[in-house]
């Protein structure tokens, strides 16, 4: 069984950019979490898909930051335009069930930088 | 609000040797307590969860994790460190239906 896998590895972008992450849950999975990490600090919750609704967006950072799963299969998040806070790491999850007790797994993550 | 506190920013221990990484946690509810280990460039890999029932929870690679209500805590533990253990490693809350929340996470080097 595939892992959950996220496009780009890394993306090196200026200042008022645009940037689109990519994430491919596992197969199946109906929720689909972003997440994101500021270098040394907490990972961070972002967002919560259940297939293509958004059930939590409580930690959006901004409207700067649009996530869509169109189908409710992938999703991508776009940072339009990009800010140097915004460098990080982002984590994508899935699970097959949205209850509090299952655990996530997560992708590699994309490592964000804005210069 | 739920959080979570990892003390320690790096564990140093030898190989062969116990180890212990500290997690404590703040939630209201019931909490259902998780682990995830990061290696270098990789993802978050799920090592352990307590959800209810024996306070002494058992995962991946030998990792054992012990729930203590008094205390709010819930410590990584291992008997014998392996060099390959050396990662980065998150403690995790969720209670409800409220998101995941996340340590800063410990560093943990295990010495040859």
């Amino acid at each position: 069984e595939a892992g959950v896998t996220q496009f780009p590895s890394h993306s090196v972008i200026e200042k008022g950019q645009t940037v689109t992450l990519r994430c491919d849950p596992i197969s199946g999975h109906d929720n689909l979490y972003w997440y994101r990490r500021v270098m040394g600090k907490e990972i961070k919750f972002l967002l919560h898909f259940v297939k293509e609704s958004k059930q939590d967006e409580s930690g959006m950072p901004n409207n700067r930051f649009l996530a869509e799963r169109t189908g409710g299969t992938y999703s991508t998040l776009k940072v339009q335009p990009a800010e140097l806070e915004d460098s990080g790491v982002y984590f994508c999850a899935s699970s097959h069930q949205r209850g509090a007790s299952y655990e996530q797994y997560f992708g590699p993550g994309t490592r964000l930088t804005v210069t | 609000a739920q959080s979570v506190a990892q003390p320690e920013d790096q564990v140093n221990v030898a190989e062969g040797n116990p180890l212990t990484v500290k997690c404590t946690y703040s939630v209201s509810g019931n909490p259902y307590l998780f682990w995830y280990v990061q290696y270098p460039n990789r993802g978050l890999q799920f090592l352990l969860k307590y959800i209810t029932g024996d306070n002494l929870v058992k995962g991946s690679y030998g990792f054992e994790a012990e729930f203590n209500k008094s205390q709010t805590s819930f410590h990584l533990k291992k008997p014998s460190a392996l060099v390959s253990d050396s990662a980065l490693y998150f403690c995790a809350v969720r209670s409800g239906n409220t998101p995941l929340v996340f340590g800063k996470g410990t560093r943990l080097s295990v010495i040859a």
